[in-house]
């Protein structure tokens, strides 16, 4: 299996800050890669996939980078909405597999 | 519009089994993989396996094979995943989520979970 690496696991922030979080997976996934936003009593939203690519209706704001092994997520001029859990996937190959998450909180 | 509509919330004993479902409109069934996921209370998201609607196959994480089935009933459009025997440990939100067989895609939506509780 393919594991996945988050950091950090949290992140206090303001409003109007950049943020960026890190995953990094345990063999390349040729940007098989996605991020998902989790807000609390709600199911996860997907925010980008193949690594850098907007899903539609997502905020500009959110951008998505890296390759091989090691990938990122910024949020530049974070807004309230934004505080939330952040988690990666992989869905290069089965099982594909969750980081263990990134809890963004206002400061 | 695209829908993945849960079976609703449930409370059960260690020892009895369970199946929740996932109903599927809006879109052609069989162009999308329906996968589980689990959240443990409080904890990050697992994913357990899936199902390709075209022929029924299914993969699943090694962490959940032989502890749980996923099924689907392709005339009614609705995935299933059942337990034959709770544990404790299985008390979770569990999650149906689709994704593309003609693309190398993820999730890209939801159920909106199905809380579930083991207890005595």
């Amino acid at each position: 299996d393919i594991h996945m690496t988050q950091s950090p696991s949290s992140l206090s922030a303001s409003v109007g800050d950049r943020v960026t979080i890190t995953c990094r997976a345990s063999q390349g996934i040729s940007d098989s890669l996605a991020w998902y936003q989790q807000t609390p009593g709600k199911a996860p939203k997907l925010l980008l996939y193949a690594a850098s690519s907007l899903e539609s209706g997502v905020p500009s704001r959110f951008s998505g980078s890296g390759s091989g092994t090691d990938y990122t997520v910024t949020i530049t001029s974070l807004q309230p909405e934004d505080f939330a859990t952040y988690y990666c996937q992989q869905y290069y190959s089965l099982p594909y597999t969750f980081g263990q998450g990134t809890k963004l909180e206002i400061k | 519009e695209v829908q993945l509509v849960q079976s609703g919330a449930e409370v059960k004993k260690p020892g009895e089994s369970l199946s929740i479902s996932c109903q599927a409109s809006g879109y052609t069934f069989t162009n999308y993989y329906i996968s589980w996921v689990r959240q443990l209370p409080g904890k990050g998201l697992e994913w357990m396996g899936r199902i390709d609607p075209r022929d029924s196959y299914t993969h699943y994480s090694p962490s959940f094979r032989g502890h749980v089935t996923i099924s689907i009933a392709k005339s009614i459009s609705t995935a299933y995943l059942q337990w034959n025997f709770l544990r404790t440990s299985d008390t979770a939100m569990y999650y149906c989520v689709r994704h593309s067989v003609l693309e190398k895609l993820p999730a890209d939506y939801w159920g909106q979970g199905a809380p579930v509780t083991v207890s005595s």
